[in-house]
């Protein structure tokens, strides 16, 4: 059974960076044509992707955050981290990471139930 | 652009059909994919590339595409299918990946 599960600070004060770890298990990040991403959702507005990173370690990020994320993976103990910097109100939302079935691009068939991430002071 | 255009609200009877459409500019020549969204819950991938279905989801959902234009099809749209939907597809020009701004289903 595949799972993956987020984890971080519930709340962030602006300015501050933010690392959100996603757990997984089920699957190996190490396997061939397999990629995992993260996606984030304001409330009550669309989902927006944020960055990706796949099985041979390449990364790709939105084009409008790309100067404030980094994506990483631990693939020994099962674990994607995304770093966020100068974290602002409008940040706020809930934060999920997902599989994406290999080899279909942008195709998320495994979901983490996600993360509420608030930033005030 | 690769700006991902959809209707905001989407309404249909029950047990009738209903299109879903997403536009962009840079689907021309893509595979789109989509998502279901119940309040509360995670998305749900219902189609990927183009037209394939997930093991689970009901043969009610369908994909089609052409020219700019992606569309899922509810065929005997159900109460359950009530929720968001987006569409998404990677920017191979730009090495991103990009959602529509999703529709709200109703079923009436």
């Amino acid at each position: 059974q595949v799972t993956l599960r987020e984890s971080g600070p519930a709340l962030v004060k602006p300015t501050q960076t933010l690392t959100l770890t996603c757990t997984f298990s089920g699957f190996s990040l190490s396997t061939s044509g397999m990629s995992v991403s993260w996606i984030r959702q304001p409330p009550g507005k669309a989902l927006e992707w944020l960055a990706r990173i796949d099985w041979d370690d390449d990364r790709y990020y939105s084009t409008s955050l790309k100067t404030r994320l980094t994506i990483a993976k631990d693939t020994s103990r099962n674990q994607v981290v995304l770093i966020m910097t100068n974290m602002d109100p409008v940040d706020t939302g809930t934060y999920y990471c997902a599989r994406m079935l290999r080899g279909v691009i942008g195709a998320f068939d495994i979901w983490g139930q996600g993360t509420m991430v608030t930033i005030s002071s | 652009s690769s700006d991902l255009t959809q209707d905001p609200a989407v309404s249909v009877a029950l047990g009738q059909t209903v299109r879903i459409t997403c536009q962009g500019d840079s689907l021309r020549g893509s595979y789109a994919n989509w998502y279901q969204q119940k309040p509360g819950q995670a998305p749900l991938l219902v189609i990927y590339r183009r037209n394939s279905r997930p093991s689970g989801i009901p043969d009610r959902f369908s994909g089609s595409s052409s020219g700019n234009t992606v569309s899922l099809t509810i065929t005997g749209a159900q109460a359950e299918d009530e929720a968001d939907y987006y569409c998404n597809f990677w920017d191979s020009s730009g090495d991103h990946l990009v959602f529509g701004g999703g529709t709200k289903l109703t079923v009436l």
